[in-house]
C-alpha cells in the first residue's frame, strides 16, 4: 500500500544550522508529494510540494527535490531560525480509483531551533 | 476570507456522549476531510466528501458519522464517544479532490478530551 516514513524526532538545531528531515514513500502509480508545517497551537500550512519526479519544491528557505530513483523527498534548509521551531509532515496523494485524491501523511518530526 | 474554520476549540466529553465538531468554509472547494492527529501517528483520514451530497469513508471512520448537505459545511458526529477517541481533529478542504497536485488547506484543529 501506500505509505510515508519520516525520520524520528525530535531534532534540536542551533540557530543558523543546517537542517536535514528524511522522508521516504511508498506508492504506486505517480504521486505528488507535500511537505505541511504546524507551527504551536496551530492546523497545518503547506510548506512546499512538488508533482513530478525531478521537481524541486521550494519555499521561506526550505526546499526539497523529488526524487523517483529513492523515492525520496528530504527536506532542507542552510541556516534555520528560532521561528521555524515546529512539526514538519511528509505527505503524498495519489489517485484511488473514483475517489479522487487522498493525503497520506508521514508521522510527523519535530524541530527544536535554540538562539 | 477566513479559510477553514472549526469549533469548538477545546471540548471534553465524557464515555458515551453524542457530538458534532463544526467544520466550515468559505473558498468554494469541492473536497473537504477530516483527519485525526495522534502522538506519533501523524494525520489519519476519518471520512471525506467530493461534493455536496456525497461522502465516503477513510482509514479510521469507525465511530463517526459525516454528512454533506452544502458546498460549504461538512460537520463531524461523533455517535457514543470513546477514550479511544480523544485526539486533535483537523478539518481540510482543495478545490477538487480529484486532483493530486492539489493543496489542502486546514482549519485550526479542535482537542477532544473523552473521560
Amino acid at each position: 500500500g501506500n505509505s510515508v516514513t519520516q525520520m524520528e524526532g525530535p531534532v534540536t538545531l542551533s540557530e543558523e544550522a543546517f537542517l536535514t528531515i528524511n522522508c521516504t514513500y511508498t506508492a504506486t502509480g505517480y504521486p505528488s508529494l507535500f511537505w505541511y508545517v504546524q507551527y504551536p497551537g496551530e492546523g497545518l500550512q503547506l510548506l512546499l510540494k512538488a508533482t513530478k519526479a525531478d521537481d524541486k519544491g521550494s519555499n521561506k528557505g526550505f526546499e526539497a527535490t523529488y526524487r523517483k530513483e529513492t523515492t525520496s523527498f528530504h527536506l532542507e534548509k542552510g541556516s534555520v531560525q528560532v521561528s521555524d521551531s515546529a512539526v514538519y509532515f511528509c505527505a503524498l496523494s495519489t489517485v484511488i480509483y473514483n475517489q479522487g485524491g487522498k493525503l497520506i501523511f508521514g508521522q510527523g518530526t519535530e524541530l527544536s531551533v535554540k538562539p | 476570507n477566513a479559510g477553514v474554520t472549526q469549533t469548538p476549540k477545546f471540548q471534553v466529553l465524557k464515555t458515551g456522549q453524542s457530538m458534532t465538531l463544526q467544520c466550515a468554509q468559505d473558498m468554494n472547494h469541492e473536497y473537504m476531510s477530516w483527519y485525526r492527529q495522534d502522538p506519533g501517528m501523524g494525520l489519519r483520514l476519518i471520512h471525506y466528501s467530493v461534493g455536496a451530497g456525497i461522502t465516503d469513508q477513510g482509514e479510521v471512520p469507525n465511530g463517526y458519522n459525516v454528512s454533506r448537505s452544502t458546498t460549504e459545511d461538512f460537520p463531524l458526529r461523533l455517535l457514543s464517544a470513546a477514550p479511544s477517541q480523544t485526539s486533535v481533529y483537523f478539518c481540510a478542504s482543495s478545490y477538487s479532490g480529484k486532483l493530486i497536485t492539489d493543496t489542502q488547506y486546514f482549519g485550526p484543529g479542535t482537542r477532544l478530551t473523552v473521560l
